[in-house]
């Protein structure tokens, strides 16, 4: 089955600076790739769709300037949170479509535990 | 637009003693139905999912699920919970083979000796 891999898996940083997670297919290639948000005991909220060789798909209410998103190849789609402040600690997770010769699993990455202090 | 509902928040049940989550999903067409489990700090585990058949579906860790078209319900159960059962348990939907997915707020999990 498919998988993923994200990087770090977990990162503390400083108020204002700017955090970038990887999230890397590692045994097939991927168009596409979705991103997950979870905030402290509550529920996962998709957060945007990345698309290798275009822009990103934002879900409403979603900074898109805030969250940079890049597929910059088939295997590696980066999540970068600019300016990142206390409130968008959170839990991120990415996982890419689920292949439909093998099943409809959704393969989920270990996720990104990010604080910001 | 797709919905989905979990009305119980948090669930304590005793070693050794049945559980049932509940899962009420909303969406026209034919959905694809998913259980996950997240224990603290973790990531998402899959459990099991639905998209046709059978409307009983086994999954890992001795977990059932049944798929009630009429009642849009997708309940899991297990017979006999054991404390290892402890965690945050996620319904999910999802409306094609392939895309993203829809999540309930989650249903938390304590199990007592």
């Amino acid at each position: 089955g498919a998988v993923v891999s994200q990087h770090p898996s977990w990162v503390i940083c400083k108020s204002g600076t700017s955090v970038k997670i990887e999230c890397r297919s590692l045994d097939f290639q991927a168009t596409t790739m979705f991103w997950y948000r979870q905030f402290p005991k509550q529920s996962l909220m998709l957060m945007a769709t990345s698309n290798e060789g275009s822009k990103a798909t934002y879900e409403q209410g979603v900074e898109k300037d805030k969250f940079l998103i890049n597929h910059a190849s088939l295997t590696l789609s980066t999540l970068t949170v600019t300016s990142a402040h206390p409130e968008d600690s959170s839990f991120y997770i990415c996982t890419p479509p689920r292949d439909r010769a093998e099943g409809t699993e959704a393969f989920f990455g270990q996720g990104t535990r990010l604080t910001v202090v | 637009a797709q919905s989905v509902t979990q009305p119980d928040i948090h669930i304590t049940v005793s070693e050794g003693a049945s559980l049932e989550l509940r899962c009420n999903y909303s969406y026209g067409a034919t959905p694809y139905l998913f259980w996950y489990v997240q224990s603290p700090g973790q990531g998402l585990q899959l459990l099991l999912k639905y998209f046709s058949g059978d409307t009983l579906v086994q999954g890992i860790k001795g977990f059932e699920a049944e798929f009630k078209r009429s009642q849009s319900s997708f309940n899991l159960r297990k017979p006999s919970v054991h404390w290892s059962d402890a965690a945050e348990y996620f319904c999910a939907v999802g409306e094609d083979s392939w895309g993203k997915l829809q999540f309930g707020a989650g249903t938390q999990v304590v199990v007592t000796p």
